[in-house]
């Protein structure tokens, strides 16, 4: 059974577009949270819900949209994509927010045309 | 916000140990300090965290002098699969607040 899991695996689409990226857990814990990898491989956390409930919500464009139906899930909306959000995003959970141990999925490659 | 600073790379050959530090200068009283490692098309994996002292599990060692401002993560008699990149990350957790904040990375390399 897969942990966390993420759809799509891969995106590509072009610039303008609006699309989003939808992240599971069968964890079973309360909080789950939206990386950004850039090409030069640097992991920026970009928001993190706690019993669905925003607790981080770092600077990031207005463009980016998180949603959390549930606990077990974490949607990431993106408008009117830029060349510059072409990166690989990750979806990961952890029991508590800070000092657990975070599972991580197996990311979704954004390629914005 | 605490700041971190890891190497960019290292080399190692086969069955030595290696040890990655972390600088994170302006870790506040209540950060953690977690080691993730990272292999090509994967999302990172956790490997260990501490708050002080020395914690060791069944595969690394985690360092932090009393002071807090550095962690070492040691990995005993490295192999070729342990080529990957690893970020420390600090988190803290106060009154409402969160913050968490990841390494660039550090891409170690095990030659044979």
């Amino acid at each position: 059974d897969t942990a966390v899991s993420q759809t799509p695996k891969y995106l590509v689409t072009q610039m303008g577009n609006d699309k989003s990226i939808k992240c599971e857990q069968n964890l079973g814990h309360d909080t789950m949270y939206w990386y950004k990898q850039d090409s030069k491989k640097f992991l920026k956390i970009m928001f993190s819900y706690n019993n669905k409930e925003l607790i981080i919500n770092e600077t990031v464009p207005n463009r980016f949209s998180p949603k959390s139906p549930d606990k077990a899930h974490l949607n990431l909306h993106i408008n009117s994509l830029e060349l510059g959000d072409s990166a690989v995003y990750f979806c990961a959970s952890s029991q508590q927010p800070v000092g657990q141990e975070q599972f991580f999925g197996p990311g979704t490659r954004l390629t914005v045309l | 916000l605490a700041k971190t600073t890891q190497p960019i790379s290292m080399d190692s050959y086969e069955g030595q140990e290696v040890n990655i530090t972390c600088s994170h200068n302006n870790i506040a009283t209540n950060d953690y300090i977690t080691w993730y490692q990272q292999f090509p098309s994967q999302g990172p994996r956790f490997i260990i965290q501490g708050y002080k002292t020395k914690v060791t599990n069944e595969v690394a060692s985690l360092f932090i002098p009393a002071d807090r401002k550095s962690s070492t993560l040691s990995l005993p008699r490295v192999s070729l699969s342990d080529t990957a990149v690893y970020y420390c990350l600090v988190g803290v957790a106060g009154a409402g607040s969160y913050q968490l904040t990841f390494g660039k990375g550090t891409k170690l390399s095990v030659i044979p």
